[in-house]
Parts: C-alpha cells; sequence; structure tokens
C-alpha cells in the first residue's frame, strides 16, 4: 500500500533548529509535499520536493531522498508562532490520489 | 482573491438526512479533492476530481458522492448521514501539474447524531 510515517509529537525550545522527518512507502509519486496546520486553521503548503536535495524557502527547508524512501523538514530560528501540526504528503504517479502522513504537532517551549 | 469557499461552516443533522457541503475555487484548477481530518489520523482523501465530469474514489470513499459538473465546484454528497461521518472536512483544488500546490478552504465541521 502507499503510506507516510512521521513522529506524533515534537518539542524544541524558542530560536532552534528542529527536524521533521517523514518515510514513505509508494509505488510511484511526483514528489513530497509538506503542510502546516494551526489549530482551528485548514493546512497551507509550505515546501515541495520533486527532486533528490534540499530546497530552502526562508527559515523552512525541505529534504528528499528517493532512494531510501525519505524526507524531512528543517524548521530554522523557531518563534512560537511555528507551533502547528506538520504533515508530509505526496500524489501517487500511478492512480493521482493524494496521500497524507497523520502528522506531526510541534511543540515550542520559551 | 485567490480562494476556496466551503459550505457551510459548521452543521449538526441527525443519521439518515441527507446533506450537501459545497466547495468552489476561482482560480481555474483542474485537480479538486474532498479530505476529512479525524483526530490522529491526519487528512484522509475522500474522493477527488482531475476535471469536469471526471471523478475517482480515495482512501475512504463508503458513504460519500460528489459531482463535478463545473471546473470551479466540487459539492460532497452525504445520502444518508451516519455518526461515523462526524468529522472536520475540508476540500482542496491545486493545478494539474507534478508540483501540486494545494489550496485548502476553511474546513467544515460536522455533527451527525
Amino acid at each position: 500500500g502507499q503510506s507516510l510515517e512521521q513522529p506524533s509529537e515534537v518539542t524544541a525550545v524558542e530560536g532552534a533548529i528542529v527536524q521533521i522527518n517523514c518515510t514513505y512507502q509508494t509505488s510511484g509519486f511526483y514528489g513530497l509535499s509538506w503542510y502546516q496546520q494551526h489549530d482551528g486553521g485548514a493546512p497551507t503548503f509550505l515546501s515541495y520536493n520533486a527532486l533528490d536535495g534540499l530546497e530552502e524557502t526562508g527559515r523552512f527547508s525541505s529534504f528528499l531522498s528517493r532512494s531510501d524512501s525519505y524526507g524531512y523538514l528543517l524548521l530554522q530560528e523557531l518563534q512560537m508562532k511555528d507551533s502547528a501540526s506538520y504533515f508530509c504528503a505526496f500524489r501517487s504517479n500511478r492512480d493521482d490520489k493524494i496521500i497524507f502522513g497523520k502528522g506531526t504537532r510541534l511543540h515550542i517551549l520559551p | 482573491e485567490a480562494q476556496v469557499t466551503q459550505n457551510p461552516r459548521y452543521l449538526i443533522t441527525v443519521t439518515g438526512k441527507k446533506l450537501t457541503v459545497t466547495c468552489s475555487q476561482n482560480m481555474n484548477h483542474e485537480y479538486m479533492s474532498w479530505y476529512r481530518q479525524d483526530p490522529g489520523l491526519g487528512l484522509r482523501q475522500i474522493y477527488y476530481s482531475m476535471n469536469v465530469e471526471v471523478t475517482d474514489k480515495g482512501d475512504v470513499p463508503e458513504g460519500y458522492k460528489v459531482s463535478r459538473k463545473e471546473k470551479r465546484n466540487f459539492p460532497l454528497i452525504l445520502e444518508s448521514p451516519s455518526p461515523n461521518q462526524t468529522s472536520l472536512y475540508f476540500c482542496a483544488s491545486s493545478t494539474n501539474v507534478a508540483q501540486e500546490t494545494q489550496y485548502f478552504g476553511p474546513g467544515t465541521r460536522l455533527l451527525v447524531l
């Protein structure tokens, strides 16, 4: 089947760096996406990796290794407003379904 | 303003009473999806549509119907709602290119008694 695994919770300190990992299982996909969701809100797009390597967008970076079926989201200079849930996801290139991981809740300590 | 709208935002209903949740996008996107979000289960795709008159089942389609008669609209229909369909529902749209940035609606919180 197709699935993504990510830790359910991660805790970090304000100003620090945190990495949220995502391992996946699929027969083929276009790329790995990351979304952020604050409590009570809708998911919003953060980053996308079509190819292996690192993509940087401001304080957020995302990495993909297709050979390891693994990716991660890196958040730098953490701010309290980064407290949210983060989801990895992909769109299957076999049937165009979109599959999400169950999400990682990021707690930030002052 | 580019957006995805959903209505209603909140709905309380009773078992068996047919309901429709509307979804509309103004970005001329081809791909549209419905998701349900339940605690600890993340977002699960119910149905998706890659263009007008083309719809496909996602991972949890049982008990739901959709239609795509116009590009901008993608309503979700619950013919006979049951309590296990109590959930938070999101509609989303994106282009059909590989780098699909999905734009989500604000969500519809449904309670089925």
